[in-house]
């Protein structure tokens, strides 16, 4: 299983440029979430999704879209970058039925590597 | 919403030493409290996580404790070792809401030779 992996790994943008970013789990996870990582302010939630067709606003979802066509994938879009928006993005995901794996928490989310956006 | 603090930002400890990372939590109905560890580059993982109706849980080196009336919850690692040299950050969520994590603001630790 390749677990959690996003496309791309880095990106550099121009303001006002669009972009989309992927987001894919193979462990047929129901729910899964964006979550903007920046210095000294930990993990914040943008969106979360709770299984496919389905999406919610987290934290800071202002500048944000998703979308959730498949189950396994779930895509994070900026529409017109600004360089506010220059951070690390990661994916995760979370199981909702079944046994955890081995040594794992049933409410553990899985993260993705990253991907780190700059946006000048 | 919820709000979740974490103290120290740093920490430094010598190789050997205990380490412990205190956070507390605004939102009394939160019942759920992990704690990651992200190495640097890397993605967050897991490494224990404690709900409610329970007060300790350790494995191995790490343990975590929550005081529900005080609406704190502490990480503590024992014999530390460079390999446990991270950032580590603790979360809260309340089960039946998509299981949203509140992330506090992370904790440095260096484990020094």
């Amino acid at each position: 299983n390749a677990g959690v992996t996003q496309t791309p790994k880095f990106r550099v943008l121009k303001t006002g440029q669009s972009m989309t970013l992927l987001c894919a789990q193979d462990m047929n996870h129901e729910y899964m979430y964006w979550y903007r990582q920046d210095p000294g302010m930990g993990l914040r939630l943008i969106h979360y999704s709770v299984g496919e067709g389905t999406t919610a606003k987290g934290e800071v979802p202002d500048g944000y879209n998703v979308s959730r066509l498949k189950k396994q994938n779930f895509l994070l879009g900026l529409e017109s970058a600004a360089p506010s928006q220059t951070s690390v993005y990661f994916c995760a995901s979370r199981m909702t039925s079944g046994a955890p794996p081995r040594g794992g928490s049933y409410n553990e989310q899985f993260f993705g590597p990253g991907t780190r956006l700059t946006v000048l | 919403g919820e709000n979740v603090e974490q103290h120290p930002s740093t920490l430094s400890v010598q190789e050997g030493d205990s380490a412990v990372i205190k956070c507390t939590y605004s939102d009394s109905a939160s019942n759920y409290f992990p704690w990651y560890k992200q190495e640097l580059g890397k993605r967050p993982q897991l490494i224990i996580d404690i709900r409610s109706n329970v007060g300790e849980k350790k494995d191995q080196r790490i343990a975590v404790t929550l005081n529900k009336t005080a609406k704190h919850f502490s990480l503590h690692i024992t014999e530390t070792q460079p390999e446990d040299s991270a950032v580590y950050f603790c979360a809260a969520s309340l089960s039946g809401t998509a299981s949203k994590l509140t992330f506090g603001t992370g904790t440095r630790l260096q484990v020094t030779l």
